[in-house]
């Protein structure tokens, strides 16, 4: 069957260290993946897209990588502040107009 | 620039009564739009997406419906709740063109008791 995972529901790091976030899909080939940011109560935020031929993707303090092999992304933010404590979702683009939404992982930036 | 609004932002109803939950989406034409249930520790489920007014497409049978009576308005329906359709509640739009990154709205909170 088709499964995205993200890992644990939870994730505590300290301020000003790396949060890396996993996320394993099985039996789907999308053509891209992308990473949304959700605050309690609020809808999904975009923060970025990576195409299956791109092997990684930067944005300010965050970067993406992409193995189609392994069948994986990495979500990594440095220097990680207390204001980036939120869930964090990843999204795989099927075809069409569907797109398949992982659980997410929570984040926790203790000060 | 463009904006999605949804309304309610939380909604208490009683089994059996009926639903219409709005979404609108201004400084854009032709978007494709959006309906997701979200619950509790699960990923966006999709419920239905148009592609213009008057063409939805289903992705999940139940007892919701949609409507799409403008090209910048998207309904959420249901003549009747069940308990099971509790939830979080997402709109979103993506570009006419493009079908990629969505753009969601704050969502409306349900809850059926």
């Amino acid at each position: 069957s088709q499964k995205i995972e993200q890992n644990s529901e939870a994730l505590n790091i300290q301020e000003g260290k790396t949060a890396t976030l996993t996320c394993n899909y099985t039996n789907y080939s999308p053509a891209y993946l992308q990473w949304y940011r959700q605050d309690p109560g609020r809808g999904p935020v975009f923060l970025l897209l990576i195409r299956e031929n791109e092997k990684e993707k930067r944005k300010e303090r965050l970067k993406v990588t992409f193995d189609t092999t392994l069948k994986q992304s990495l979500f990594h933010i440095t220097a990680s502040q207390p204001a980036d404590s939120a869930t964090y979702l990843c999204a795989l683009y099927t075809g069409g107009f569907k797109t398949i939404f992982g659980a997410g992982t929570r984040l926790f930036v203790k000060a | 620039s463009q904006t999605i609004h949804q309304w309610p932002a939380t909604l208490v109803q009683p089994v059996g009564s009926p639903l219409s939950l709005e979404c609108t989406v201004e400084g854009t034409s032709n978007p494709n739009l959006y309906w997701y249930r979200q619950a509790a520790g699960r990923g966006l489920q999709l419920l239905f997406y148009s592609v213009g007014i008057g063409q939805i497409s289903s992705e999940v049978p139940q007892n919701l419906s949609a409507s799409r009576p403008q090209d910048r308005q998207f309904i959420l329906s249901s003549k009747k709740l069940l308990l099971s359709d509790s939830g979080f509640y997402l709109c979103a739009w993506s570009p006419g063109e493009s079908t990629d990154t969505q753009y969601f709205g704050p969502g409306t909170r349900l809850t059926v008791l």
